[in-house]
């Protein structure tokens, strides 16, 4: 898998929309761009994953980048409920394993 | 959407006893399963690569003799983790992938808190 950076933390105001970043410069021509959060004591929640067309589901929209370098995942609407650590990670398909970094936790402020 | 199940959710046990942790698809046949352990505050690490019909892919540093993987059928996958010790109490989480003609998603269980005293 090639190594994704997400920043450590950040804050979002709630009803505002969350925009976040994640790196991906080594990913592979046939590497996704996958999207999970973890709320606290839980298993990691699949939100959205991408090629490289821009996606939207009812969760949220993943935006990449034309040289696939880079990503954001933006919650249109953050609520408290989205405070949770939300991971970006770059793999095939095909029972691959993935391999999580450290995440960005995300802090949805009333 | 897909649904993996963990049974059980927690689990307290004394040190030297197994702990057995089942892992199943509700929705989906899974051929290959993966587990994690998470400690507090860190990531999740992948422990092993479950696959069914035939045996296990330890990651380096985990100790397959103290973590038996079976991956009896295309629905479950169980994770024992034999004579527990206190440094085994994690937070213990199972995923799948599944396909369908669209897409592949891999889906995680809800995890399995041990806690060896």
């Amino acid at each position: 898998d090639a190594k994704t950076t997400q920043p450590p933390s950040m804050d979002c105001a709630e009803g505002r929309a969350a925009n976040l970043p994640c790196n991906h410069s080594t990913i592979s021509g046939n590497e996704y761009v996958y999207w999970y959060r973890q709320i606290h004591s839980q298993g990691p929640q699949y939100i959205i994953h991408g090629l490289k067309n821009n996606e939207t589901n009812e969760m949220a929209s993943l935006i990449i980048t034309e040289d696939r370098k880079s990503s954001t995942l933006i919650l249109p609407h953050a609520t408290l409920r989205d405070t949770a650590v939300y991971y970006c990670i770059a793999s095939n398909f095909g029972n691959e394993k993935l391999t999580f970094g450290t995440g960005t936790r995300l802090t949805i402020i009333p | 959407g897909a649904v993996v199940s963990q049974h059980p959710s927690r689990v307290i046990c004394k040190s030297g006893t197994s702990v057995k942790i089942e892992c199943r698809s509700l929705d989906f046949q899974a051929t290959t399963m993966f587990w994690y352990r998470q400690f507090p505050k860190q990531s999740l690490m992948l422990m092993a690569t479950s696959n069914e019909g035939s045996k296990a892919t330890y990651e380096q540093g985990v100790e397959k003799d103290k973590f038996l993987i079976n991956h009896a059928s295309l629905t479950l996958s169980t994770l024992t983790v034999t004579s527990a010790h206190p440094e085994d109490s994690s937070f213990y989480i199972c995923s799948a992938w599944k396909t369908t003609s669209l897409q592949e998603t891999q889906y995680f269980g809800p995890g399995t808190r041990l806690l060896v005293l």
